[in-house]
Order: structure tokens, then sequence, then C-alpha cells
């Protein structure tokens, strides 16, 4: 099966820096790759997604890129606010499947 | 609110005790989920729901017990919980194997 690895687990930047959070798969019939945000005493929610038809994807001031030859993806957030501070998750998903592979979740903690 | 609504939002029960959680969403979608999230670990998915038919149940112990009467609801019960139990349940809705929407979430504490 799939298996996700997510790296870092925990992240500290300043406001205003960058932060960048990788995960590597290990199936290459995956070909959907969701990222959620699960602030505090919330459920996940899904921040942005790419297809593996696509090396890159941006929304404002988040970004994802995919390589598939390598077999991971990253999202890039720019201009880091303490908003964004909250636990992160990627996930790999096959075609047709109903059910992705999670990653264990990055814990960014934006300092203002 | 994301469209999925999770009730109770907390939930303290006994090991002897038997409740259900209750999800409901407002989003069309066509498959429904739940998921166990604890401290430490990844995402645990426990039962899939797909146009109302259960098409996964990921070895989940038979005292978690899914019932989705119609494609907008989802139930859980529970009973005979044990201690380990205790952790934050996660609902999710898609359409077909588009990315998820989930509810806040029940906070359940076996004592």
């Amino acid at each position: 099966g799939e298996n996700v690895e997510q790296h870092p687990s925990t992240l500290s930047v300043q406001e205003g820096d960058s932060a960048v959070i990788k995960c590597t798969y290990s199936d290459s019939a995956s070909n959907y790759f969701p990222w959620y945000k699960q602030e505090l005493g919330k459920g996940p929610q899904l921040i942005i997604d790419i297809r593996s038809n696509v090396g890159e994807k941006k929304d404002q001031r988040i970004a994802v890129t995919l390589n598939k030859t390598a077999k991971h993806f990253s999202l890039h957030i720019t201009e880091t606010q303490p908003e964004d501070s909250a636990v992160y998750f990627c996930a790999a998903r096959g075609e047709g499947s109903y059910i992705p592979t999670f990653g264990r979740g990055t814990s960014l903690i934006v300092h203002p | 609110e994301t469209g999925v609504t999770q009730t109770p939002r907390h939930l303290v029960m006994g090991m002897t005790n038997k409740k259900s959680l209750k999800c409901e969403q407002h989003l069309g979608h066509n498959a429904m989920y739940w998921y166990k999230q604890s401290a430490k670990k990844p995402l645990e998915l426990m039962f899939v729901y797909n146009f109302k038919e259960q098409t996964e149940n990921n070895s989940v112990p038979s005292r978690f017990s899914p019932e989705c009467p119609n494609s907008s609801h989802l139930f859980l019960h529970l009973h005979t919980l044990q201690p380990e139990d205790s952790a934050l349940y996660l609902c999710a809705s898609s359409q077909d194997s588009e990315g998820y929407t989930f509810g806040s979430g029940t906070r359940l504490t076996v004592v």
C-alpha cells in the first residue's frame, strides 16, 4: 500500500519568513495530493491540492510543487503570519480511490 | 462552519455506557467517513460509506458500530469502550474521490 512520509514534524519560523513542508510517497500510481490545515479545536481543512498532471499550483501565499519522478511534493507558505500557525497534513491518493494516505502532520509555529 | 456538523463536540463516557456520535453534511456529497485522531499518531480511517453502502471497515473493533441512514447523515454508535479509545473522532464527506470536508470533531474521553 501507499506510504507517506512528512517532514519536519515541527517547524518554527518568524513572521514574514517562508515555510516549506515536504512529503514523499511510495506508490507511483498516486495521482492526487491534497494538503490540509488543522487549527486548534477544529477539523482539518483542505487548503490546496495538486494532481499528477501538474507540477506546481499557487493560491495567494501558498503553493504546492510536485516531482513525480522523485515521488515528493511540498507545501510552500510565503510571508507567514501568526494565523498560519496550525498542523499541516499532506496526503496521497490513487486514481479512483476514495481513501488517501495521510502524513503524520507538521506543527507550524509562526512567531510574531 | 464547513458544511459538516458533528455533535456532540465533547463527550465523557464510562466504559459501560452506550453513546452515539452524529455527523450531518449539507454539501450534497456522496461519500462519508469516520476517522480517529489520537495524539502522536496519523489519522486512522475507521469506516467509509459510499452511496450509503459501507465499503471499508478498517479492522475496527466491534465496540464501534457505524450507521448511515441516508447520504446526509452518519452515526457512530459506541459501547463498552476502553480508555485507549479516548481521541478526537472526525467525520468527513467528499464528492466521489475529491478532497475531504471535515467536521470539527467530537472529543471523546472514556473514563
